[in-house]
């Protein structure tokens, strides 16, 4: 059974200060990972897909990078508009379906 | 573009009536769609796949004539909760995979509706 585990579950970070936060996966055969941005009462937003490992993909204050076993999200001098919980998942089946991790619930302060 | 809306955002019903969940992909075709739940403080547990014009593919522990998901064209799907009662209240989420991405496999959600069933 594929398991997406994401660490830590909150993060609170000060206003510029970087930080990463992980998502491990034991899949049987990964084609896709992927990371999401979801605001409270709203819908996961798409922010990169990663396909694989080596592979780094960037977005204004985000990085995202893969291996073998695990992603890395870095967010570099975060604002306080990067407050969100971030979402891992991985695709592994031709059906395109995705199992999510808990998610990191993010908390900058200016 | 990859716009997908939901509608109603929003919806508050009695125990024991139906409600119908619509997911639209504005701006691309949808192949295939797919229906999720969200509990507070929790991730996103899949409910059901549904490619157009065939019939969904449920997850295991959902029931199928509770939920029921028609997916009439490439631009929307439905999700009517039958017989609601108060433990089907939640975070309904759909996505959408865009039929021209090819090998991509990008899911684009919909703002999510919350159901609250009294």
């Amino acid at each position: 059974e594929d398991q997406v585990t994401q660490s830590p579950e909150a993060l609170r970070l000060q206003e510029g200060e970087s930080s990463s936060l992980n998502c491990s996966y034991t899949v049987s055969g990964l084609r896709g990972l992927f990371w999401y941005r979801q605001d409270p009462g709203k819908g996961p937003e798409f922010l990169f897909t990663l396909y694989s490992a080596g592979e780094e993909k960037e977005k204004e204050r985000l990085k995202a990078t893969l291996t073998k076993k695990e992603s890395f999200l870095h967010i570099t001098a975060p604002k306080p508009e990067d407050s969100a919980t971030y979402l891992c998942a991985v695709q592994t089946s031709n059906d395109y379906k995705l199992s999510f991790g808990a998610g990191t619930t993010v908390t900058v302060r200016a | 573009g990859a716009v997908v809306s939901q509608h109603p955002s929003r919806v508050i019903c009695k125990s024991g009536t139906s409600v119908k969940i619509e997911c639209r992909s504005l701006d691309f075709q949808a192949t295939t769609m797919f229906w999720y739940r969200q509990f507070p403080k929790q991730s996103l547990m899949l409910m059901a796949t549904s490619n157009e014009g065939s019939k969904a593919t449920y997850e295991q522990g959902v029931e199928k004539d509770k939920f029921l998901i028609n997916h009439a064209s490439l631009t929307l799907s439905t999700l009517t909760v039958t017989s609601a009662h108060p433990e089907d209240s939640s975070f309904y989420i759909c996505s959408a995979r865009d039929k021209s991405s090819g090998s991509l496999y990008e899911q684009y959600f919909g703002p999510g509706t919350r159901l609250t069933v009294t």
